[in-house]
């Protein structure tokens, strides 16, 4: 079936401005994860949701950082007031609800903060 | 100093060879460890998943955890220039990865 999905692909933005990062994980996975990774750096992770409930926030890095799943499902990673430091990919992975946790990655999101 | 640590290379090397990544980490409650592959502009691709000490082999690729080390290795065989590519080594730990810095490796015909 179709892989994890995050729109948009690239997004540009302005300092100060919000944003909204979308993920759409793969069918039938219970869990979802957000990470972000920066240029020459391995992933970094911010979110992990079981079902609609966040299970671990500790890696989101201030309080402009939220990320909901109001169904379950689909995702989204709210940054307010967003500065130049919160450049980067901002990668999704799900995975099923079993003891290893295989997680499988979207493309991410490139967001360019100006 | 980073739960998990990776040398970020580059590592060039010649298609053919055996090419040998390494990672080390910190954490005694890790419980998972895991290769993942990522192309340019692309997410993370899993490559081999272990969970106990010992050697795991898919094909072209090894995976080995000494666990009493803490020493985490992939070796690739036959490497091709379709392998280039870098590898994050990485971690697990209820439900959270903690990825290495990731290592760029280049084969060349």
């Amino acid at each position: 079936g179709a892989g994890v999905s995050q729109t948009p692909s690239n997004k540009v933005t302005e300092k100060g401005k919000y944003v909204e990062l979308r993920c759409d994980p793969i069918s039938g996975h219970t869990a979802l994860y957000w990470y972000r990774q920066s240029l020459g750096q391995g992933p970094e992770f911010l979110i992990y949701f079981q079902g609609t409930g966040a299970a671990d926030d500790s890696g989101l890095p201030n309080d402009r950082f939220f990320a909901v799943r109001p169904e379950g499902s689909v995702s989204t990673l709210k940054i307010q007031r967003t500065e130049r430091g919160d450049s980067a990919v901002y990668l999704c992975a799900s995975s099923l609800r079993d003891s290893k946790n295989i997680q499988y990655f979207g493309a991410g999101t490139r967001l360019s903060v100006l | 100093q980073k739960e998990v640590e990776q040398d970020p290379g580059p590592l060039s090397v010649p298609e053919g060879a055996i090419v040998s990544l390494n990672c080390t980490y910190s954490n005694s409650a890790f419980q998972y460890f895991m290769w993942y592959r990522q192309y340019s502009r692309k997410g993370p691709e899993l490559l081999m998943y272990t969970y106990s000490s010992g050697n795991k082999e898919d094909g072209r690729f090894t995976a080995q955890v000494d666990k009493s080390s803490k020493y985490i290795s992939l070796f690739i065989r036959d490497s091709q220039p379709s392998d280039s590519a870098t590898y994050l080594c990485a971690s697990l730990r209820y439900g959270k990865l903690t990825f290495g810095q990731g290592t760029i490796l280049t084969v060349h015909p």
